[in-house]
């Protein structure tokens, strides 16, 4: 009963240092997407993905990149680290087409802390 | 194009009196909507849903189309109700993707 993973939860990086945020899901989502909050503030799309193989930009991509090679993983990677990316990571995933009880929810991660220095 | 808007960014409110956080949508067609919470340093999770109609833990939110909005409304405020509160959209058919409003701080004062 997994639901989606997030690893880590907590990471403190140095400016130019590089990274990978890691998102597992076991729900057989086909979309998955990935959002930074920072302090204070709301949700800001980064990226997201509706299947494996395609990925699109969301509202805040520079500065990162995902892949999507699995249905079940999307990872995140931050390249040449920098301040402004200091945030709150969640990684989130729904069912496209699922009616009925459930709908189309989204379940989130419980965070990746980043903190850059 | 889809957008969801929630025009206030904090709200405060007394113990004992009503909610209402505002939500107003854009979508061409018959989109699904959502409310989201996050509890201090917790993750997001689904209040509620239109299609559902149903209330949890005393909030409720009726869809209006004509007016494209989505407010999500309590008769009475608790202290526990303070959290980030998140509007969401879903379209239907090929675009099921999940979008957010940028997000109400509800803080319940004592």
């Amino acid at each position: 009963n997994a639901g989606v993973t997030q690893t880590p939860k907590f990471r403190i990086l140095k400016i130019g240092q590089s990274m990978t945020l890691q998102c597992a899901q076991d729900m057989n989502h086909n979309y998955m997407y990935w959002y930074r909050q920072d302090p204070g503030m709301g949700l800001k799309l980064i990226y997201y993905s509706v299947g494996a193989g395609i990925t699109d930009k969301g509202e805040v991509p520079n500065g990162y990149n995902v892949s999507r090679s699995t249905t079940e993983d999307f990872p995140l990677r931050l390249e040449l680290a920098a301040p402004s990316q200091t945030s709150v990571y969640f990684c989130a995933s729904s069912y496209s087409g699922a009616r009925g009880s459930s709908g189309n929810t989204i379940y989130f991660g419980e965070g990746s802390w980043l903190t850059v220095v | 194009a889809q957008r969801v808007t929630q025009p206030e960014k904090l709200l405060s409110v007394f113990k004992g009196a009503p909610v209402e956080l505002k939500c107003n949508y854009s979508y061409s067609g018959s989109p699904e909507l959502f409310w989201y919470v996050q509890y201090s340093r917790q993750r997001l999770q689904l209040l509620l849903r239109h299609i559902s109609r149903e209330s949890i833990k005393g909030f409720t939110a009726d869809l209006n189309k004509g007016e494209t909005s989505f407010h999500l409304k309590k008769p009475f405020a608790q202290e526990e109700d303070s959290a980030m509160y998140y509007c969401a959209l879903s379209g239907r058919g090929g675009d099921d993707k999940i979008i957010f409003g940028k997000g109400t701080r509800l803080h319940i004062l004592p």
